[in-house]
Order: C-alpha cells, then sequence, then structure tokens
C-alpha cells in the first residue's frame, strides 16, 4: 500500500498566485484532512472530509478552499497565495474519525510563498 | 476547549538515559489519546494510543498511560537510541460534541551518542 501520498514535495510561489496540493489515500479511508504545521504552532486544521462529497472548515481555513468528489482524493486549493501560507502542509487520513483508528499522515509539502 | 500541553523542548538526552516527555490534557468526556513521532523531513507517524482510562499504549519501547485522575499521559522509554531523535507529539481525539484531533506543540528530541 502506497498510504497517503501528497504532490508536489516542495513549492515556491508568488503572492497572489495559486495553485493545488494533491493528497491521495488507497486504504479506503474514510476521513481525510489538512494540516499546516508552523514552528512553535503544532498542527492546526485547516480542513477535514468525513467522506466523499462532504466538507467541512478546521480552525485556519480562510484562503483555502477543498473538495471531495472521491474517497481516494483530497485536493486543497490556495486560492490566492499570500506569505502567511508559508508553512509544511500535511495530509491525513483515517479509517473512521471515530476510534482508535489514528491517522495515516503523508509526507508533507513545504509551500514558500515570496 | 480542549487542549493538550506538552513539556516544551528541545530534550537533549545521552544514549541509553532514561526518557519521559510530559503531556496534559483538558477535555470533557473521555477522550482517546495518541503520541505521535516525526522524523526529519517526514509525517507523523502513530507511535502508540490508548482509549480507556488506565489503558497502557506501547510500541517500539516507548509507553504511555492514561491517567484521568491526573489528566495525563507521559512518554517514556527505558533506554533511547540515536534513532529516537525525532519530535514527539502528543494528541487526543474529543469525543464529545464534535469530534475531532488536537494536537501539541511537539517536544524535540535529540539523543548523543
Amino acid at each position: 500500500n502506497a498510504g497517503v501520498t501528497q504532490t508536489p514535495k516542495f513549492q515556491v510561489l508568488k503572492t497572489g498566485q495559486s495553485m493545488t496540493l494533491q493528497c491521495a489515500q488507497d486504504m479506503n479511508h474514510e476521513y481525510m484532512s489538512w494540516y499546516r504545521q508552523d514552528p512553535g504552532m503544532g498542527l492546526r486544521l485547516i480542513h477535514y472530509s468525513v467522506g466523499a462529497g462532504i466538507t467541512d472548515q478546521g480552525e485556519v481555513p480562510n484562503g483555502y478552499n477543498v473538495s471531495r468528489s472521491t474517497t481516494e482524493d483530497f485536493p486543497l486549493r490556495l486560492l490566492s497565495a499570500a506569505p502567511s501560507q508559508t508553512s509544511v502542509y500535511f495530509c491525513a487520513s483515517s479509517y473512521r474519525l471515530l476510534g482508535d483508528y489514528g491517522y495515516t499522515f503523508g509526507s508533507g509539502t513545504r509551500l514558500t510563498v515570496v | 476547549g480542549d487542549s493538550v500541553t506538552q513539556m516544551e523542548g528541545p530534550v537533549t538526552l545521552s544514549e541509553e538515559a532514561f526518557l519521559t516527555i510530559n503531556c496534559t490534557y483538558t477535555a470533557t468526556g473521555y477522550p482517546s489519546l495518541f503520541w505521535y513521532v516525526q522524523y526529519p523531513g517526514e509525517g507523523l507517524q502513530l507511535l502508540l494510543k490508548a482509549t480507556k482510562a488506565d489503558d497502557k499504549g506501547s510500541n517500539k519501547g516507548f509507553e504511555a498511560t492514561y491517567r484521568k485522575e491526573t489528566t495525563s499521559f507521559h512518554l517514556e522509554k527505558g533506554s533511547v537510541q540515536v534513532s529516537d531523535s525525532a519530535v514527539y507529539f502528543c494528541a487526543l481525539l474529543t469525543t464529545s460534541g464534535t469530534y475531532k484531533y488536537i494536537f501539541g506543540t511537539g517536544t524535540r528530541l535529540k539523543v548523543l551518542a
């Protein structure tokens, strides 16, 4: 199993550009989510999805959009990149949210906005 | 609201030393508790978990016990190795109201040979 695959691994954007961070999992997990990791702040939830066609906002959703058209894919779109969005982004999935399944994380996308 | 507090790092130890990384939580109801580990340049990996009071999670020589009376889930290992150098995250899954994961800020461990 490939687990959770994120692309790209690194990206540099100019302020105002848009882009999509890709996330795919092959474990038939219901629950998928996007986090950003910033120094001293741990992981903050951006958006999440409990199944295909269902998405919701996390604690820091502004400037990001998501969609979940299939169980496998959960792309994160940056609408108009800002320097404050410079971060490491992680996609994570879980069989179900409830229970002790825990998360499987992707290897991350390091994004720099200049 | 629900929260997780971890001891600040970095924690620097010599090889074969005893490790404790403190984690306390605030939550309503009965959350599930987790420890994740992040090696350099990688995503987080689930290290161990516990879902109810007095449960002990263990993996790769690491242990943590769910202590409801002290709202703690401290991570311990009897003898660390250089390969244990990483960032360790404590997390909880809330089980009342809106279900969600809450992560601590992480504790960096550096083990010296």
